[in-house]
C-alpha cells in the first residue's frame, strides 16, 4: 500500500533551467497539494488539484510556476527559469474524496539551485 | 489573514520526561486542526481533532483541542529519543470538500539522554 510517491527525491538545476516535480497520490486519493518549506519555515501551501482541475492557486507565485495534475499520470510542479530563491523542499500531500479527511504527505523534493 | 503560532520553537528534554507542545490559531472558518511529526523527510500524521475537549490518545501521545479559547496541545509523556523530531500543527478550513492546511512554523524537539 504504497504512500504519496514524490520524484526526483533531489534535484539540481543552474539559474534559468527549469525544474518538474512529480506526485504520485496514494490510491483511492483524488485531491492533490503542493506545498513549499523554505529552510527554518513552516509548509506554505502553494496549489490544490483534482484531476484536470485546479481548485485553489492561491499560494502559488503567479509567474513561473504553474501545476497539473491530468485523467492520466503523476501531478506536476513545473516551476520555469528558476533562480535561487526558489532552493527549497518542496511537499506533495493527497486526501481521498471523502469530506474532512486528513492530508497525507510524500517525502519531498529538495531543489538546490546552483 | 489565518494565522497558526506554535509554541515553543525549540525544546530540549531529558529522556523519561514529560512534555507539552503548543498551538494557537485565528482563522476563518475553522474545520479541523492536525498534528504532524516532521523527521528527516516526510510530514507523518498523528492526529487531527474537529471536536472541543475530547482527547485523541496513540501511545504516549495525546492531543485535545478547546475550540473557544483557540488552542490545541499535544502533550508526550515518557520521552524517547525517538520523539526527537518536529511537531508541525495545521489548521483546515471548511471550504467544500477539501482545502488546504495553514501550518505553524512548528516546535523543534530533541530529546537526549
Amino acid at each position: 500500500n504504497a504512500g504519496v510517491m514524490q520524484n526526483p527525491r533531489h534535484l539540481v538545476r543552474r539559474r534559468g533551467q527549469e525544474a518538474r516535480l512529480r506526485c504520485s497520490p496514494m490510491k483511492g486519493h483524488s485531491h492533490v497539494y503542493w506545498y513549499r518549506q523554505l529552510p527554518e519555515e513552516g509548509l506554505k501551501f502553494m496549489v490544490y488539484l483534482q484531476k484536470e482541475n485546479i481548485i485553489d492557486e492561491s499560494g502559488m507565485p503567479k509567474e513561473r510556476f504553474s501545476a497539473e495534475f491530468p485523467k492520466e499520470g503523476p501531478s506536476i510542479l513545473r516551476i520555469q527559469q528558476v533562480v535561487r530563491g526558489d532552493s527549497a523542499a518542496y511537499f506533495c500531500a493527497s486526501s481521498p474524496q471523502r469530506v474532512g479527511q486528513p492530508q497525507h504527505f510524500g517525502d519531498g523534493t529538495r531543489l538546490s539551485i546552483l | 489573514e489565518d494565522k497558526v503560532v506554535q509554541s515553543p520553537l525549540s525544546l530540549v528534554v531529558h529522556e523519561g520526561d514529560t512534555v507539552t507542545l503548543n498551538c494557537s490559531y485565528e482563522v476563518t472558518n475553522f474545520r479541523s486542526l492536525l498534528w504532524y511529526k516532521q523527521e528527516k523527510k516526510a510530514p507523518t500524521f498523528l492526529f487531527m481533532l474537529t471536536s472541543s475537549g475530547i482527547e485523541k490518545k496513540s501511545g504516549r501521545l495525546s492531543s485535545i483541542l478547546d475550540k473557544k479559547e483557540l488552542f490545541s496541545i499535544l502533550n508526550i509523556t515518557a520521552t524517547q529519543t525517538g520523539d526527537s523530531a518536529i511537531y508541525l500543527c495545521a489548521v483546515a478550513l471548511n471550504t467544500g470538500t477539501a482545502s488546504k492546511l495553514t501550518f505553524g512554523t512548528g516546535t523543534r524537539l530533541q530529546v537526549t539522554l
